[in-house]
């Protein structure tokens, strides 16, 4: 069972346009990662959310921690053909040893000229 | 300079030869995990350690076996791979103790001939 439900799946956008990606799960999770990861690579750390309710931005990308902290948005202004890749969120739950950390299902970003 | 480092980038192997794919990180943290990435697909966890404590994913196979002899080094044993375990596998270090950005190493890309 997924426990974490990416959406959309896949985009493919004109470069400037704006963007959401969504994150959702019925389980409630004690952070939330995003990441992107390009062909090829291992994942690299975006951003880490830990509140519920909280909002963080890193330049043209905004992120979103649901108040129930189940679901995370990430929202990308002006997309750049730079933007195009793969974008992961991971949940944690549970502290310590029993903290786990579970990838969604993947939103795959196309920006073209 | 790269925290998390797996050997080798690529590998190709026999189909049921046993292989070891190796990582190693400068973080000490405590937490290491194994994901297995398929193309296309958002990387499924296998198993992780907090310390020396394992903990295995219910629905990894048997086929896949790990050891962590030391706080820096993690292996991921293959017993006997089959054309379905051509995959990238990813393997990421994270503190534990409350924080959970975990940092992966560019992986390392399986084929089974």
């Amino acid at each position: 069972t997924q426990l974490l439900e990416q959406s959309p799946q896949f985009l493919s956008i004109q470069e400037g346009e704006n963007l959401t990606v969504y994150c959702n799960s019925s389980s409630v999770f004690s952070s939330l990662q995003w990441y992107r990861q390009e062909p090829g690579e291992g994942p690299v750390l975006l951003v880490t959310v830990v509140t519920g309710g909280e909002v963080k931005k890193l330049k043209r990308l905004t992120f979103q921690f649901g108040d129930a902290r189940k679901d995370s948005s990430l929202h990308i202004t002006a997309a750049q053909p730079g933007d195009t890749g793969l974008y992961l969120c991971a949940g944690a739950r549970g502290p310590g040893t029993a903290s786990k950390l579970t990838f969604g299902t993947g939103t795959r970003l196309q920006v073209t000229l | 300079d790269a925290m998390v480092i797996q050997n080798p980038r690529y590998q190709v192997t026999q189909f049921g030869k046993p292989v070891t794919l190796s990582c190693s990180q400068t973080l000490n943290h405590n937490v290491m995990y194994w994901y297995q990435q398929k193309s296309s697909q958002a990387p499924k966890l296998l198993f992780h350690y907090y310390d020396k404590d394992f903990n295995n994913e219910a629905d990894t196979p048997d086929n896949f076996q790990s050891r962590r002899p030391n706080t820096s080094f993690c292996f991921l044993d293959i017993r006997s791979p089959g054309l379905g375990d051509a995959a990238m596998y990813l393997c990421a270090a994270r503190l534990g103790q409350g924080t959970t950005e975990a940092f992966f190493g560019q992986g390392t890309r399986l084929t089974v001939v």
